[in-house]
C-alpha cells in the first residue's frame, strides 16, 4: 500500500519558472488536497478536490493551479514561480465520510530563488 | 472564517512529567483532529474526534473535545524523549483548518 505519493521530494526553481507537482493515491479516496507549509503557520489549505471533476480554492490560492486529472492524481502548478511560494507542499487524500481522516503524502520541499 | 489557535507554541518538558496542549477554535465544526510530525517528515494522524466529550487515549496521549467551549486538549503523561515533534490540530469537515503547531521537546 503506497498511500499517497508525491514527486518530486525536492525542486529548486529560478523565479519566474514553471512546475507541476503530481499527487497520485491508491487508497480510492474520493477527495484530495493540496496544503503548503510554512514555519509557525501550520498548514494552510491551496486547493482541493471533493470529487473527481471538482476543484476548489483554498485559503490561500493565489499563483496556482489544479488538475484533478482522474480518482487518483491531483497535480498542483506554478506558472511562474515567486521566491513567496517557497514552501513544503503536501498533498492530502480522504473518503469523505464522518470517521474518515486525511491521509498525507511525504512532501515536496520547494525553494525558488 | 474559522480559525484555530494552539497554545503554546513552544513546550520543553523533562521526562516524566504530564502537561496539555491546548486547542480553541472559533466556529461550530463537527471534526477535530490531532497529529504528530517529526522534523523533515510528514504528518502522522493520532486521533479524530467526532462528538462533544469525546476521549481518546492512545500510549501516553489523550485527546478530549468539548464542542461547547470549542476546545480541545492533548494531555501528555509521564513524558518519554520519544514524544519530542511538533504537535498540530486541525478542525473542519472537508477543509481541514489547522493551528500553527506545538514543538514539543522532552530532556532526559
Amino acid at each position: 500500500n503506497a498511500g499517497v505519493t508525491q514527486t518530486p521530494k525536492f525542486q529548486v526553481l529560478k523565479t519566474g519558472q514553471s512546475m507541476t507537482l503530481q499527487c497520485a493515491q491508491d487508497m480510492n479516496h474520493n477527495s484530495m488536497y493540496w496544503y503548503r507549509q510554512d514555519p509557525g503557520m501550520g498548514l494552510r489549505l491551496i486547493y482541493y478536490s471533493a470529487s473527481e471533476g471538482t476543484t476548489d480554492k483554498g485559503e490561500v490560492p493565489n499563483g496556482y493551479n489544479v488538475s484533478r486529472l482522474n480518482k487518483r492524481e491531483f497535480s498542483l502548478r506554478l506558472e511562474s514561480a515567486a521566491p513567496s511560494q517557497t514552501s513544503v507542499y503536501f498533498c492530502a487524500s480522504r473518503m469523505t465520510g464522518l470517521d474518515y481522516g486525511y491521509t498525507f503524502g511525504s512532501g515536496t520541499r520547494l525553494t525558488v530563488v | 472564517e474559522l480559525k484555530v489557535e494552539q497554545n503554546p507554541l513552544f513546550l520543553s518538558m523533562q521526562e516524566g512529567k504530564n502537561y496539555t496542549i491546548y486547542c480553541n477554535y472559533s466556529t461550530t465544526s463537527d471534526r477535530l483532529y490531532w497529529y504528530r510530525q517529526d522534523p523533515g517528515k510528514s504528518l502522522e494522524s493520532l486521533f479524530v474526534l467526532l462528538s462533544n466529550g469525546a476521549v481518546k487515549q492512545e500510549g501516553r496521549l489523550m485527546a478530549s473535545l468539548d464542542t461547547k467551549a470549542r476546545l480541545s486538549t492533548l494531555h501528555i503523561t509521564a513524558a518519554v524523549h520519544d514524544l519530542s515533534a511538533t504537535y498540530f490540530c486541525a478542525v473542519g469537515g472537508n477543509k481541514l483548518v489547522f493551528g500553527a503547531g506545538t514543538i514539543l521537546r522532552v530532556k532526559s
